[in-house]
């Protein structure tokens, strides 16, 4: 199976600064048709993941602009240009490349 | 507007069998892949297994293989996962959520195994 790292695995910060979250993949995540299979998914508590990112950089419908997706092959970074308080919660990364899908174990974003 | 509406939550006891349902609406059912995840109580995603409802193809995770049935009944929208005998180790969140994109998921079942 893909195993995913995501770090760090806590991150407090300050509300209007920016926040980032890598997910290293043990293998490379492009699929046989050239793309690169990778999504980012947002947990508030109580409530299921939502979908953020798709495809590495895609931004999926009504995902606000400050939040944006870089890597490829095997390294992987979510951004938030300035992390407000509905921000907080647990992001995840999810390679769908190879079955199994798999998860990072979760970054955990707090508000100092 | 894309739903999945999940059945509710169940408690049961250890050897009980359980089917959980997902609904889908607002698309065409049938062309997109539904997938099942677990979320144990304080813990992370695990991928379960998906399913077309096309044609019932349908795709195991080996930590999952044997464990739960994923099928579907697109007369009705519907995809199901089953248990035949349950185990306190199932208690989770389970998630279905719609194609390898997870664009969609539904609002989660709770299972409860206890004696």
């Amino acid at each position: 199976d893909v195993v995913l790292t995501q770090t760090p695995l806590s991150s407090p910060v300050t509300l209007g600064q920016p926040a980032s979250i890598s997910c290293r993949s043990s293998q490379s995540l492009v699929y046989s048709d050239g793309n690169t299979y990778l999504n980012w998914l947002h947990q508030r508590p109580g409530q299921p993941p939502r979908l953020l990112i798709y495809k590495v950089s895609n931004r999926f419908s009504g995902v606000p602009d400050r939040f944006s997706g870089s890597g490829a092959g095997t390294d992987f970074t979510l951004k938030i240009s300035r992390v407000e308080a509905e921000d907080v919660g647990v992001y995840y990364c999810m390679q769908v490349t190879q079955f199994p899908y798999t998860f990072g174990q979760g970054t955990k974003l707090e508000i100092k | 507007e894309v739903q999945l509406v999940q059945s509710g939550a169940e408690v049961k006891k250890p050897g009980e069998s359980l089917k959980i349902s997902c609904q889908g609406s607002g698309y065409n059912f049938t062309n997109y892949w539904i997938g099942w995840v677990r979320q144990m109580p304080g813990k992370g995603l695990e991928y379960m297994g998906i399913i077309y409802p096309g044609d019932s193809d349908t795709r195991y995770n080996p930590s999952f293989q044997g464990q739960v049935t994923i099928s579907v009944d697109k007369s009705i929208a519907t995809a199901y996962l089953q248990w035949s005998s349950l185990k306190a180790s199932d208690s989770a969140m389970y998630y279905c959520a719609r194609r390898a994109r997870v664009d969609s998921w539904g609002q989660g079942t709770l299972v409860t195994v206890s004696s």
